[in-house]
């Protein structure tokens, strides 16, 4: 299976701040991707984004983007103008057979 | 935007007991998932099943765990002899065909071992 990585467990920013979740990956697949899920404290798993490694440019979705470097196999989510909601567990996942996510980081917004 | 179900949202059972956990998956998509969080703690892989037949599965996926889709539409989990370490919310997704294609995820069923 492949190796997911998020290196912050926790994580806080302030209101309106924007902020950076990582997440990589360990694989020699070269058709690899990535997708980011949010787990409010509700405990539904919401789809955010996704980037294909064939994609000429970086994934954008509203105030989400991925900072894609293909070269460290990492796709790292950037929240702008952090909200009060964007409160929550942030998951990443590569897509396989098995799509096994990262361990997750708490993202907190403080007001 | 089409959903998944699961049902019930949440079980109580007996140590030892079988539960079977319930999905119905989006009707077109071809790739069924399970997951379980137990609370605070990462979403964890179980199995994936495409074309009737189990595609992978986890190595928490043991002889107590069983899937089945009996009737095209359903898909179901099975804990044949619940431990306390089995209470944990359990989700259900599908994809569709393509590996770009997002997981859509249920709301989960909150199963507790007493």
């Amino acid at each position: 299976a492949q190796k997911i990585t998020q290196t912050q467990p926790g994580m806080f920013v302030q209101e309106k701040e924007a902020v950076t979740l990582d997440c990589t990956y360990d694989t020699s697949d070269p058709s690899y991707g990535l997708f980011w899920y949010k787990q409010p404290s509700s405990g539904e798993m919401i789809f955010l984004i996704y980037q294909g490694s064939y994609d000429q440019q970086n994934a954008t979705e509203g105030r989400y983007s991925l900072n894609f470097q293909k070269a460290r196999k990492s796709a790292n989510l950037v929240i702008s103008a952090s909200q009060l909601g964007d409160s929550a567990m942030y998951f990443c996942a590569p897509p396989s057979n098995d799509m096994r996510f990262g361990a997750g980081t708490r993202l907190t917004v403080k007001p | 935007e089409p959903e998944v179900t699961q049902t019930p949202s949440h079980q109580v059972t007996q140590m030892g007991q079988e539960v079977i956990l319930r999905c119905v998956p989006i009707s077109n998509h071809l790739y069924f998932y399970w997951y379980r969080q137990i609370l605070g703690q990462k979403v964890e892989f179980l199995v994936s099943f495409y074309n009737n037949e189990i595609s992978e599965k986890s190595e928490i996926f043991d002889d107590q765990f069983s899937v089945e889709r009996p009737d095209g539409s359903n898909f179901t989990l099975k804990i044949r002899s619940t431990k306390l370490e089995d209470s944990a919310m359990y989700f259900c997704a599908s994809r569709d065909r393509g590996w770009d294609e997002k997981l859509f995820f249920g709301s989960g069923t909150q199963l507790s071992v007493l």
